[in-house]
């Protein structure tokens, strides 16, 4: 069971363009939800975070949006670059835990 | 990689040897983590620990084992490695919530292991 899914595997992006990365959940526990970046031969690196209660947190030239209702989050990178190629990972944890639940990655290549 | 050293980073195996990977923090939280990451399906938590001597299954924990005799050490053992282990072991750590309220976890570098 499955509680959080990224449905596209790869995503590919002209540099200069918006790549937008989508996230589904089904645990309504989640308190809120992270998105990591991951490089090859790395480790996951966090990158931005958003709270339930919250429906946008912004960082730069990463946005993430979250729509309880729907169950579904998305990360927004704009403009993005080169260096944005990498697999990004969200995840859903509880304010109780300490537990992250990934999902299954999405691969973005941007293209110069 | 903010204190957290993996090893080894890379092992070959056969199938029934014992493996133990070690995960050192010089950070000293109180949250260690182990997860392995394979294809579709992202990361899954193995075990984790909140404190020595203090540890916990998470999702995938059947064929593995964790000890944690000292704040900075999370050792990782799997006792009789199947091919199915052949995966990309992650340790991570993390303190208290961030101001969203997120725990936010910080990873080492991996360490790839191959069980033939």
């Amino acid at each position: 069971d499955q509680q959080v899914k990224q449905n596209s595997p790869s995503l590919s992006v002209q540099e200069g363009r918006i790549s937008i990365l989508n996230c589904d959940y089904t645990n309504s526990m989640f308190d809120y939800f992270l998105w990591y970046k991951k490089y090859p031969a790395e480790g996951p690196t966090f990158l931005i975070s958003i709270s339930s209660i919250k429906d946008k947190n912004e960082d730069g030239r990463f946005t993430v949006f979250l729509n309880k209702s729907a169950k579904h989050l998305s990360l927004h990178i704009v403009p993005s670059q080169p260096g944005d190629s990498a697999v990004y990972f969200c995840a859903g944890g509880r304010a109780a835990g300490n537990k992250l639940t990934f999902g299954g990655g999405t691969r973005v290549l941007v293209k110069p | 990689d903010a204190g957290i050293t993996q090893s080894p980073r890379h092992k070959v195996t056969e199938t029934g040897t014992p493996v133990t990977l070690r995960c050192h923090q010089t950070e000293n939280h109180r949250y260690m983590y182990w997860y392995r990451q394979d294809p579709g399906h992202g990361l899954r938590l193995i075990h984790y620990s909140y404190g020595v001597k203090d540890t916990d299954k998470g999702e995938v924990s059947d064929g593995y084992s964790v000890s944690r005799s000292k704040t900075e050490d999370f050792l990782l053992t799997l006792e009789s490695a199947t091919s199915s282990q052949t995966s990309v072991y992650f340790c991570a750590i993390s303190e208290p919530p961030d101001r969203a309220g997120a725990n936010v976890l910080t990873f080492g570098a991996g360490s790839r292991l191959t069980v033939l």
